[in-house]
């Protein structure tokens, strides 16, 4: 499997401000995806990274909110923008592998970057 | 579209007890089954998966089979420990669906002395 680092691992932010969270896969994966994981609730997948190009984003979340990069194959940052106390969540990356590898289908995920917003 | 149905926890058990958390999905086609396990304070590990009926998928004494004709990938235990305590995730993908993952609820799992 991959190693995934995430940085930071949590923040305290004040509302209104901007943080971005950087996602490091330490091999080249295929695809890379961010999620958000509110207080004792599952999973919401917020977008897939596109490396070179713009995010796709799920239903209900939205560039301008959630600006994301991917600019190789290893690296991807999202931005929360803007934030509220409703922001507050733990926002995790994931990496898949090309199906060579014997890995495809399966998602590694990082772990987590903690947010809190005042 | 497509959703992954687990049971509510917390699960409180004693250690050595026998575990099975229930994990039901709805899906159109044949999808990838995974178990995700999110110990305190860490992010998720993948546990085990199975990618088509009647696998079974093992790992750390864990074990689940995918049932296609009762859509389920229930997850069990022979004997818990402590440190199996967590949150358990069920998910599913399908390869053609960009490989995003639809997780369940979770369920939180504690294991008592």
């Amino acid at each position: 499997s991959a190693v995934i680092s995430q940085k930071p691992s949590r923040d305290i932010c004040q509302r209104g401000t901007s943080l971005t969270i950087q996602c490091q896969v330490d091999s080249q994966v295929t695809m890379m995806f961010w999620y958000r994981q509110q207080p004792g609730q599952s999973l919401t997948l917020i977008a897939t990274a596109n490396q070179g190009s713009e995010a796709t984003y799920e239903s209900g979340f939205v560039i301008d909110k959630f600006p994301i990069s991917r600019p190789n194959l290893t690296f991807s940052t999202l931005t929360v923008s803007n934030m509220s106390p409703e922001d507050s969540s733990i926002y995790l990356c994931s990496a898949s592998f090309p199906k060579t590898s014997g890995f495809s289908y399966e998602q590694y995920f990082g772990p987590g970057t903690r947010l809190t917003v005042t | 579209g497509n959703s992954v149905t687990q049971m509510e926890g917390p699960v409180t058990l004693s250690e050595e007890a026998f575990l099975t958390i229930n994990c039901t999905y709805t899906a159109t086609g044949y999808p990838s089954l995974f178990w995700y396990v999110q110990y305190p304070g860490e992010g998720l590990q993948l546990l085990l998966k199975a990618t088509k009926a009647d696998d079974k998928g093992s790992n750390k004494g864990f074990e689940a089979t995918y049932r296609k004709e009762t859509t389920s990938f229930h997850l069990e235990k022979g004997s818990v420990q402590v440190s199996d305590s967590a949150v358990y995730f069920c998910a599913l993908t399908f390869t053609g669906g960009g490989n995003k993952l639809t997780f369940g609820t979770g369920t939180q799992l504690k294991v008592e002395l």
